[in-house]
């Protein structure tokens, strides 16, 4: 199986501030078609994941662009701009170039 | 709109058994490959099954294997998890999944006597 490690584990960002989260995994997740597999999600407080960020860096209908993602290979990035208190939550990546599709451990984001 | 319904949740005891229902919409249900991803209490998220579109081929993840059962029935657009010889560390929110893009509400098992 694929292993996604994150880094770091919680994050406490004053708002208005970046913020940056590592994802690692120990395959590449560049598909023969092309793309590269690997997904953001932001799972607020006693709801379900929400896609934020699809193969890498295209942002999913809806999602404020001061979220980006980035990355190739092995190693992706998600970039928060200016950080709001909406965006409080567990931030997961996600590769789905494999079954079994795996997780990062996630990124606990508090507001200071 | 694609949206996902998960339903049939609840409490059971150990060793027994529950079916979860995932009612699919605002897609070609058929057309797509389809998942089952749980979390249990306090934890993260963990991939459990896949069906492909048609349902003729399915994976498992190694805890669940030969306890659960992944299938659909594509005249009625809907994606079913039957789980049976539950323990209690089958505990979890469950997620139906299309790609990794839609995700449904989730349905809470809670396996406890």
């Amino acid at each position: 199986d694929i292993v996604m490690t994150q880094t770091p584990l919680s994050l406490s960002v004053t708002p208005g501030q970046p913020a940056s989260i590592s994802c690692k995994s120990s395959q590449s997740l560049l598909h023969g078609d092309g793309k590269t597999y690997l997904y953001w999600y932001l799972q607020k407080p006693g709801q379900s994941p929400q896609l934020l960020i699809y193969e890498v860096s295209s942002r999913f209908s809806g999602v404020p662009d001061r979220f980006t993602g980035s990355g190739s290979g092995t190693d992706f990035t998600l970039k928060i701009s200016r950080v709001e208190a909406e965006d409080v939550g567990i931030y997961y990546c996600m590769q789905a170039i494999h079954l079994p599709w795996t997780f990062g451990q996630g990124t606990k984001v508090e507001i200071k | 709109e694609v949206q996902l319904v998960e339903s049939g949740g609840g409490l059971v005891q150990p060793g027994g058994s529950l079916r979860l229902s995932c009612a699919a919409s605002g897609f070609t249900f058929s057309n797509y490959w389809m998942h089952w991803v749980r979390q249990a209490p306090g934890k993260g998220l963990v991939w459990v099954s896949h069906i492909i579109g048609d349902g003729s081929a399915t994976t498992y993840a190694d805890s669940v294997k030969g306890r659960f059962t992944i299938s659909r029935d594509n005249a009625k657009n809907t994606l079913y998890l039957q789980m049976s010889s539950l323990r209690a560390e089958d505990t979890a929110v469950y997620y139906c999944a299309r790609l990794g893009i839609n995700w449904g509400q989730g349905t809470l098992v809670t396996v406890s006597s």
